[in-house]
């Protein structure tokens, strides 16, 4: 099946930095990724959709000067956490979307803000 | 609005028990629901995918029905393990413009104890 990876798993950094996350599709080019943020004990919630080529649509409530998003290639969208506080902890999980519609999960990464 | 609603919202079950889980939803008309199997720390894993048509769906111990009537899905684990600890999901895809959007549930978590 469709794989999809994430780097990093874990990342860890202090409050005011800047972290980039990786999301690749690694057997199927993808037109369009999501990106997802995930609290303890309640479910995903979408925070944009990532157009390669393009530019990022947010939804309602995300700024898009906090989380920068780049799809610069089919395989390949990262989302930037600029200017990061604690309150940015959280779990992020991307999603691609592949030729016939369907999305498929990366393992997620795990970010803490000091 | 399109909503995905879980029960129960935790569950604690003996090893090599059986359990369901369901699903209501209001998305209509939709492309197809899944359900996801998220261990804590990790990105969702599809177990099941069913479109409308379909009544069940088999995955292993894993099966999934479907009652497009009654809009309502369950998920039966048979002879449950310890690794089947995890938060169950159930996402719906809306069909036509809004595929791409995703409609979650909010999770079945699922201890399986000795």
């Amino acid at each position: 099946g469709a794989v999809v990876s994430q780097h990093p798993s874990r990342v860890i950094c202090k409050s005011g930095t800047s972290v980039k996350i990786e999301c690749r599709s690694l057997d199927f080019q993808a037109t369009t990724m999501f990106w997802y943020r995930q609290f303890p004990k309640q479910s995903l919630m979408l925070m944009a959709t990532s157009n390669e080529g393009s530019k990022a649509t947010y939804e309602q409530g995300v700024e898009k000067d906090k989380f920068l998003i780049n799809h610069a290639s089919l395989t390949l969208s990262t989302l930037t956490v600029t200017s990061a506080h604690p309150e940015d902890s959280s779990f992020y999980i991307c999603s691609a979307r592949d030729p016939r519609g369907e999305q498929f999960f990366g393992p997620g990464t795990r970010l803490t803000v000091l | 609005k399109n909503q995905v609603e879980q029960s129960p919202q935790s569950l604690i079950i003996l090893e090599g028990k059986n359990c369901t889980l369901q699903c209501n939803y209001t998305v209509s008309p939709f492309s197809n629901l899944r359900w996801y199997k998220q261990d804590t720390g990790r990105g969702p894993v599809s177990l099941t995918i069913m479109t409308f048509s379909e009544n069940t769906k088999s995955n292993g111990r894993y099966t999934a029905t479907l009652d497009a009537d009654t809009k309502q899905s369950s998920l039966h684990i048979t002879a449950s393990q310890l690794s089947d600890s995890a938060s169950y999901i159930c996402v719906v895809r809306p069909l036509g413009g809004g595929g791409n959007k995703l409609t979650f549930g909010t999770g079945t978590q699922l201890k399986v104890e000795l």
